[in-house]
């Protein structure tokens, strides 16, 4: 079955310190994968994607098929990435759906 | 914004009402989708469409019904709300040549 997991709902770390936000996926075929991420009381927006393989605000992410892993990571966290943190994956199969994992809440104390 | 809004911004209702929540898009996208936003849940797709009188169910579909009669608008019905329909509802579309998801503003529904 298809599924993505996040197993941190919070994560609370110290402005500077690194951040690792973990995702894992279960899925047959070959996986395309986002993190979007949601600021307080806004909408959702793309973080980046796995295929893109770019740095956005600092943070990277690589695709392990053999861990069946896409974990979100920032070397030197920053008091305005507090936010939610959705992993998605896309459905080819079912025209391009997106199944979201559980989402961490990103709190960077100051 | 990618040109999506939704309406009403924030209702509440009664249970037994019916409810209904619209979309409104302006990129001429094919793909729009409905989900709910629960703590502990993420992001559950309700319904979604893949075009004019197009839809098909999400995982949690119960108690809601969709339609889409231009391309523009995409509409949910909570037929006869219930408290657990008390969520916040996203309303996203797909570009035409990738799988990206933007999302529009939401739309905070409580049912008393």
């Amino acid at each position: 079955a298809q599924r993505v997991t996040q197993p941190e709902k919070l994560l609370s770390v110290f402005k500077g310190a690194p951040v690792e936000l973990k995702c894992n996926y279960s899925y047959s075929g070959s996986p395309e994968l986002f993190w979007y991420v949601q600021y307080s009381r806004q909408r959702l927006q793309l973080l980046l994607r796995h295929i893109s393989r770019e740095s956005i605000k600092g943070f990277t992410a690589d695709l392990n098929k053999g861990e069946t892993s896409f974990h979100l990571k920032k070397p030197f966290a920053q008091e305005e990435d507090s936010a939610m943190y959705y992993c998605a994956l896309v459905l080819y199969n079912q025209g391009g759906k997106l199944i979201f994992g559980q989402g961490t809440e990103l709190s960077v104390k100051p | 914004d990618a040109g999506i809004t939704q309406s009403p911004r924030h209702k509440v209702t009664e249970t037994g009402t019916p409810v209904t929540l619209r979309c409104h898009q302006t990129e001429n996208h094919r793909y729009m989708y409905w989900y709910r936003q629960d703590p502990g849940h993420g992001l559950r797709l309700i319904h979604y469409s893949y075009g004019v009188k197009d839809t098909d169910k999400g995982e949690v579909s119960d108690g809601y019904s969709v339609s889409r009669s231009k391309t523009e608008d995409f509409l949910l019905t909570l037929e006869s709300a219930t408290s657990s329909q008390t969520s916040v509802y996203f309303c996203a579309i797909t570009g035409n040549t990738d799988y990206e998801q933007y999302f529009g503003p939401g739309t905070r529904l409580t049912v008393t």
